[in-house]
């Protein structure tokens, strides 16, 4: 099994409504990052959340993390047609190390 | 807003040729790494650079691969001997500190197509 897999592999809301996306790992963390790829471009850094935290809000975004459970999730609240996009999240896992390692994604389509 | 630049968007090459991709890192970012996402499957780490040498490196980065920072803007991802495998969308980021404490900034990738 892999690190960092989120779930639902693809979603599809209306916009304005709220969509949720989680993500389980397998590893002990240093933090655990959300991205954002818009499709056939490059990944756009979202939210970073360390290891010691358990919430935090970036304007429509909100992500949780619970370490006991190794999972996180991340909500965007009011979707909008442009949040439309893959969604990955992305952990550190020892150390010193400089590796990312990211999950398969969700793939949010926003209906207008 | 400082962003990553890579070249080249798409490159074609034949089974066997060497290849260089190119990236231009945010100009205050000191490591350096390359991903690589093949078509409808995970981004995988290849290789991360700090310092003028390589400071992690994934079971992906083997033999046929090597990294440089020839000048003090240009990162670049050499493959020896390209395989049919190697056909992916290959990113470019860059940190201004070590990511676990930050955000990497990523380029807009080089898509290689082997034939």
């Amino acid at each position: 099994s892999q690190q960092g897999e989120e779930d639902p592999q693809a979603l599809s809301i209306q916009e304005g409504e709220n969509a949720t996306m989680n993500c389980s790992y397998k590893t002990s963390i240093n933090n655990l990052q959300w991205y954002r790829q818009n499709s056939g471009r490059g990944l756009v850094h979202l939210i970073l959340i360390r290891s010691n935290e358990r919430e935090k809000h970036s304007g429509r975004l909100r992500v949780t993390l619970d370490t006991s459970k190794k999972s996180s999730s991340l909500l965007i609240t009011a979707s909008r047609a442009a949040d439309t996009a893959s969604y990955f999240c992305a952990t550190i896992s020892g150390a010193g190390s400089y590796q990312l390692t990211f999950g398969k994604g969700t793939k949010l389509s926003v209906i207008p | 807003e400082p962003e990553v630049t890579q070249t080249p968007s798409h490159q074609v090459t034949q089974m066997g040729q060497e290849v260089i991709l190119r990236c231009v890192p945010i100009s205050n970012h000191l490591y350096f790494y390359w991903y690589r996402q093949i078509l409808g499957q995970k981004v995988e780490f290849l290789v991360s650079f700090y310092n003028n040498e390589i400071s992690e490196k994934s079971e992906i980065f083997d033999d046929q691969f090597s990294v440089e920072r020839p000048d003090g803007s240009n990162f670049t991802l050499k493959i020896r001997s390209t395989k049919l495998e190697d056909s992916a969308m290959y990113f470019c980021a860059s940190s201004g500190w070590a990511t676990n404490t930050g955000e990497l900034f990523f380029g807009e990738g080089s898509r290689l197509t082997v034939l």
